[in-house]
């Protein structure tokens, strides 16, 4: 069966530091997606990043970047320099890959609630 | 571009009434999803929509909740009978493929 945990519930931290969320999964599927969402305080979630199984690059985008690592089945997600609008409730989520009629179906973890104090 | 839209945004309803909420995709994404989220859980996967077909349930799905897609574009998904565990953000989400777009959400709130 496929599983997403987040052990992190909250994490609060001060404007300027750096701050990692982590991200440990399960999956039988050799072939899958690793994702991370953000849902800010009006709901919406919002899609940050997609990682294929095949691709284990670490990714840098501004002020983020993730560190994916099969051989511990994490994606760990780093936000440097935090600003108050980093404030959100942040998702990891996987799903298999869409070969042969795969629903491609989004299994989240229980989301970390970051908090950055000005 | 205009994203994934959902209405209503909010719903109060009475305990055995019965609600619908809609969910536009954006144009093109043949694949509709629609997840379930309770205070303070993950979005759980409900249904899924290739076009106009239906190809999975959760087993969450229970026979008082029913969903289509006619002509495969907008969604609809209707709970009968609602109860105080129905209370949730129901989430619509659409994709050409990979990447799952959401929507605003629509937050129920049974009495």
């Amino acid at each position: 069966a496929q599983k997403v945990t987040q052990a992190q519930t909250e994490i609060s931290v001060v404007e300027k530091e750096d701050v990692t969320l982590d991200c440990v999964y399960e999956t039988r599927d050799t072939t899958y997606y690793l994702f991370w969402y953000k849902q800010p305080p009006s709901g919406e979630l919002v899609f940050l990043i997609r990682r294929n199984s095949f691709d284990e690059q670490n990714e840098i985008s501004g002020r983020y970047s993730w560190n994916f690592q099969k051989s511990t089945s994490s994606f760990n997600f780093t936000i440097t320099a935090s600003q108050v609008v980093d404030s959100a409730v942040y998702f990891c989520a996987l799903s298999e890959a869409g070969y042969g009629g795969a629903t491609n179906k989004l299994i989240f973890g229980t989301g970390t609630l970051l908090a950055v104090q000005p | 571009d205009t994203g994934v839209s959902q209405n209503p945004r909010h719903k109060i309803t009475k305990r055995g009434q019965n609600v619908t909420f809609r969910c536009d995709p954006i144009s093109e994404h043949n694949r509709l999803y629609w997840y379930r989220q309770t205070l303070g859980q993950g979005p759980e996967f409900l249904t899924y929509f290739q076009n106009e077909a239906q190809l999975e349930k959760s087993r969450l799905l229970s026979d008082r909740f029913s969903a289509e897609r006619p002509k495969g574009s907008f969604s609809t998904l209707e709970i009968q009978r609602t109860e105080q565990g129905d209370s949730a953000m129901y989430l619509c989400a659409s994709t050409p493929y990979e990447t799952q777009y959401f929507g605003p959400g629509t937050r129920l709130l049974v009495l």
